[in-house]
């Protein structure tokens, strides 16, 4: 079955730089993917999707890549901020996946210095 | 206004007692999900639902059940609770057509004594 990797597990920075998250994927037929933020305490927040069909998609201060070649997939935090401290998933589905399955990665703790 | 809530928030049970977790969505969704998050394994599906009757097993459905009476209400039973179910439950919803996206609830942190 699909299997995600995701690095690193801790990434800690400055205000104000960018911080880069990487998930790779096995399966080529994967359609959906899509980032969640994990505040302490709380639900995972949806953060961004995208398609197959696109390579970058750029929102609020977060920049996703999509590199269905080497089946990478990233998030980029532009001018990080301390409210962007939190834990980061990437999650991916099948086309075919039966209820809209998501795979999550193991996730990513983001610390945001001042 | 929480568009998926959980109760309880927090439940502490003893090994071999009977836990239920319950869920609402109010976003009119077909599909919805329980999942278990753990430290060093993620989030990883327990039993999700594509409507009301309908419960399918996930990628680790052993020691649980889950009933779906009706669009906004999902529950998740542990017949006879273990130590190793001691855990954080999500709850989430999602459109049938939603391109993987799924909404959370805020979770239910179980323990098992």
């Amino acid at each position: 079955g699909e299997q995600v990797e995701q690095r690193p597990p801790h990434l800690s920075v400055r205000e104000g730089d960018s911080a880069i998250i990487i998930c790779t994927y096995t399966d080529s037929a994967t359609a959906y993917f899509s980032w969640y933020k994990q505040e302490a305490g709380a639900g995972l927040q949806l953060l961004m999707s995208v398609l197959s069909n696109v390579d970058r998609k750029e929102e609020q201060g977060l920049t996703v890549l999509l590199n269905k070649k080497d089946k990478r997939l990233s998030l980029n935090l532009t001018a990080a901020h301390p409210g962007d401290s939190a834990v980061y998933f990437c999650a991916v589905a099948l086309t075919n996946s039966a209820g809209n399955k998501l795979t999550f990665g193991i996730g990513t703790r983001v610390l945001v210095r001042p | 206004e929480a568009a998926v809530t959980q109760s309880p928030r927090n439940k502490v049970a003893v090994t071999g007692g009977k836990v239920t977790l319950s869920c609402n969505q109010t976003n009119n969704h077909n599909n919805m999900y329980w999942y278990r998050q753990d430290t060093g394994h993620g989030l990883r599906l327990i039993h999700y639902s594509y409507g009301a009757g309908s419960t399918e097993k996930g990628d680790i459905p052993d020691g649980y059940k889950a009933s779906r009476p009706s669009q906004e209400n999902f529950s998740l039973i542990l017949e006879l609770a273990t130590p190793s179910q001691t855990s954080v439950y999500f709850c989430a919803s999602g459109d049938v057509g939603g391109r993987g996206e799924q909404y959370f609830g805020p979770g239910t942190r179980l323990t098992v004594l």
